[in-house]
């Protein structure tokens, strides 16, 4: 099993429906981003989380510690929010300065229709 | 403010040479990481560099190496490339104060490596 678990794998949508992504993770982490990835390779970074919900324009965030789970949201979905959403879970606890090891999800391929 | 920079952008090399990747960081960031994406695994962590040290190494073979220069530009090299290590490789910069866990993680373009 993978200590990050994206799902669903694919996500077709017409424009303007509200999508949902989700992450469970099996580790103790400190923190959990999420990231968009583009055709031709380059990642983002769209949010990053130890607790709670984040919201950025259409996109909203959220993160459930004791559940080991984590949703994003976007709402009035565009077609250019097609790319692939990926979960990347942050383990261990900082320690001289720097702890930045990541475990990714295999990420989620979505594609909205105009 | 300048973003993550790797260079080249591509790159094919034959089977059993050598290749040295590049990644100039973010101004004031000292954390270096790098990534491999591969169709088959997906992402995977390499090594995180912060202050010319290596702090973290992921599951990959030794042929596999970075360092780290004091103005916080990072590079890998693979030796003795094999067709496996065709991938997109990727690096990510942060900034990091103390024992905070709130530090963003900025990625660039990355570099696609075809081997042949």
């Amino acid at each position: 099993k993978n200590e990050v678990e994206q799902s669903p794998q694919n996500l077709t949508a017409q424009e303007g429906e509200f999508i949902t992504i989700n992450c469970s993770y099996s580790v103790g982490i400190s923190a959990l981003h999420w990231l968009q990835q583009h055709p031709g390779g380059g990642i983002v970074s769209l949010f990053m989380l130890s607790s709670g919900k984040k919201k950025h324009g259409r996109l909203i965030a959220t993160i459930n510690i004791q559940e080991k789970h984590s949703s994003l949201h976007i709402t009035a979905s565009h077609p250019r929010d097609s790319a692939v959403y990926i979960c990347a879970v942050r383990s261990g606890r900082n320690s001289g300065g720097s702890n930045y090891k990541l475990t990714f999800g295999k990420g989620t391929l979505l594609t909205v229709n105009p | 403010k300048a973003g993550v920079t790797q260079t080249p952008r591509y790159l094919i090399k034959t089977r059993g040479q050598q290749v040295t990747l590049s990644c100039s960081p973010i101004s004031g960031h000292r954390s270096v990481s790098w990534y491999q994406q591969t169709p088959g695994q997906g992402l995977q962590f390499l090594f995180e560099y912060f202050s010319e040290t290596q702090r973290n190494k992921g599951n990959f073979p030794g042929r596999f190496s970075g360092r780290q220069f004091s103005n916080s530009r990072s590079e890998m090299n693979v030796s003795t490339l094999e067709l496996g290590d065709s991938a997109l490789y990727l690096c990510a910069s942060s900034f990091t104060l103390g024992r905070s866990a709130n530090t963003e993680a900025f990625f660039g373009q990355g570099t696609r490596l075809t081997v042949v």
